[in-house]
């Protein structure tokens, strides 16, 4: 079945810097990779998506690039703000599951 | 319009006790998810509904937990009896179709004394 390893746990960067999530997955027949926010004690709500017939998208500030050779993809937030602090999460969806990455916290420092 | 809708926000019961969460999600949305999520970790899939049907309960524990969607709307995932290990939030999501956006209610955080 499908595997989802994402990088790093834990992400602390400087206010304005920029700040880049990567996930990798094990089944080449995924064609679906989703990112989800997460703020403390809230629900995960869909921040951008990629299908696997486009390498990268742009949404304002946030980004996200698939290499389905490597199958490999990440998430680029540039400029980042304070209420960018939270946990992100990758997942990729293979027969129809939508099977996730452990998290990765982000830490914005004033 | 309003989004998944979860109850109850939380719970606190005591083991071997039995305890049921409801979700109602978005209106028209077809697929249903049921999700469990343990302190820094991702969601995990409980059991996914296309309308009434349970179409993967592959990793839902069928010894103590039972799910159902009457007439493909409203939900409810039951665990009878509650143990000790079956704190965490449980999360019900929603989606238009298999393939699409999934849309998450704010979840229900069970804590099993």
């Amino acid at each position: 079945g499908e595997n989802v390893e994402q990088h790093p746990s834990t992400l602390s960067v400087q206010e304005g810097d920029s700040a880049v999530i990567k996930c990798t997955y094990s089944d080449s027949a995924s064609n679906y990779f989703p990112w989800y926010k997460q703020e403390l004690g809230k629900r995960p709500q869909l921040i951008i998506d990629i299908r696997s017939n486009v390498g990268e998208k742009k949404d304002q500030r946030i980004a996200v690039t698939l290499n389905k050779t490597a199958k490999h993809f990440s998430l680029h937030i540039t400029e980042t703000q304070p209420e960018d602090s939270a946990v992100y999460f990758c997942a990729a969806r293979s027969n129809y599951q939508l099977i996730w990455g452990a998290g990765t916290k982000l830490i914005i420092k004033p | 319009e309003a989004g998944v809708v979860q109850s109850p926000r939380y719970k606190i019961i005591e083991k071997k006790q039995p305890v049921a969460f409801w979700c109602n999600p978005i209106s028209g949305h077809n697929t249903l998810y049921w999700y469990l999520q343990n302190l820094g970790q991702g969601p995990e899939l409980l059991i996914r509904y296309e309308n009434e049907e349970a179409v993967d309960d592959s990793q839902l524990p069928k010894d103590r937990f039972s799910a159902e969607r009457l007439k493909g709307v409203d939900s409810t995932l039951k665990i009878q009896p509650a143990e000790l290990g079956d704190s965490a939030v449980y999360l019900c999501a929603s989606s238009l179709e298999e393939n699409t956006e999934a849309f998450f209610g704010q979840g229900t955080r069970l804590t099993v004394v």
